[in-house]
């Protein structure tokens, strides 16, 4: 069974500049999360997906959204990026409870 | 609110030589308590869940335990492929993971 995928899983941008990350879940999972990972912070929840609605949020300014598509795989947008975004950014997929995360979108704000 | 800590931050053994990683967590209702691995630059790789004060797993060197206030990851005969940092999260209600900010263990040869 393939994993937990994310593209793209490296991104360099400018401040000011949008991004939009992508998650493919496991197969048959329908709850996607996104989490933003820093050295500092450790990891922090943004939001979670299920069944095309979001289900929770963080804590985290409106520049950060996310949407699930119908066949479960999911994107998240950073608009007016800042440096302070610069982070890996982590998606994972379950079916019940435990999570399984994918590798990550590793990104740079310059 | 849901609060996890892990203790010690950083953990240096040498091969062979077994130790504890500590997570400290209050919730309201637990749901699960789950411990992953992250190699660096990698997203977590699952290691277990545990739901109920007790109840212990095993993987190989790794055994996790929970109490009604902490889990304890044992490591024995770690080998340097187990160097790692070792998160630990929870569950509660229908919320989502509350990660604490992880072990950084070292295993020298």
């Amino acid at each position: 069974k393939a994993g937990v995928t994310q593209t793209p899983r490296y991104l360099i941008k400018t401040r000011g500049q949008q991004v939009t990350l992508s998650c493919s879940p496991i197969s048959g999972h329908r709850s996607v999360s996104w989490y933003q990972q820093t050295p500092g912070q450790g990891l922090q929840f943004l939001f979670e997906y299920f069944s095309e609605t979001q289900r929770n949020k963080g804590n985290f300014p409106g520049r950060f959204s996310g949407r699930q598509f119908s066949n479960s795989r999911s994107e998240m947008n950073v608009s007016t990026l800042e440096l302070g975004d610069s982070a890996l950014y982590l998606c994972a997929s379950s079916a019940v409870n435990e999570q399984f995360f994918g590798p990550g979108t590793r990104l740079t704000v310059l | 609110e849901d609060q996890v800590t892990q203790s010690p931050e950083a953990l240096r053994l040498q091969e062979g030589e077994s130790s504890s990683l500590n997570c400290s967590y209050t919730v309201s209702g637990l749901r699960g308590l789950f411990w992953y691995r992250q190699d660096p630059g990698k997203g977590p790789e699952f290691l277990f869940t545990l739901y109920s004060a007790g109840e212990e797993k095993e993987k190989e060197r790794l055994k996790a335990t929970l109490t009604k206030k902490e889990s304890f990851l044992h490591i024995t005969a770690p080998k340097p492929e187990d160097s790692a940092t070792y998160l630990c999260a929870v569950r509660s209600g229908y919320s989502t993971l509350t990660f604490g900010k992880g072990t950084m263990l070292l295993v020298s040869p």
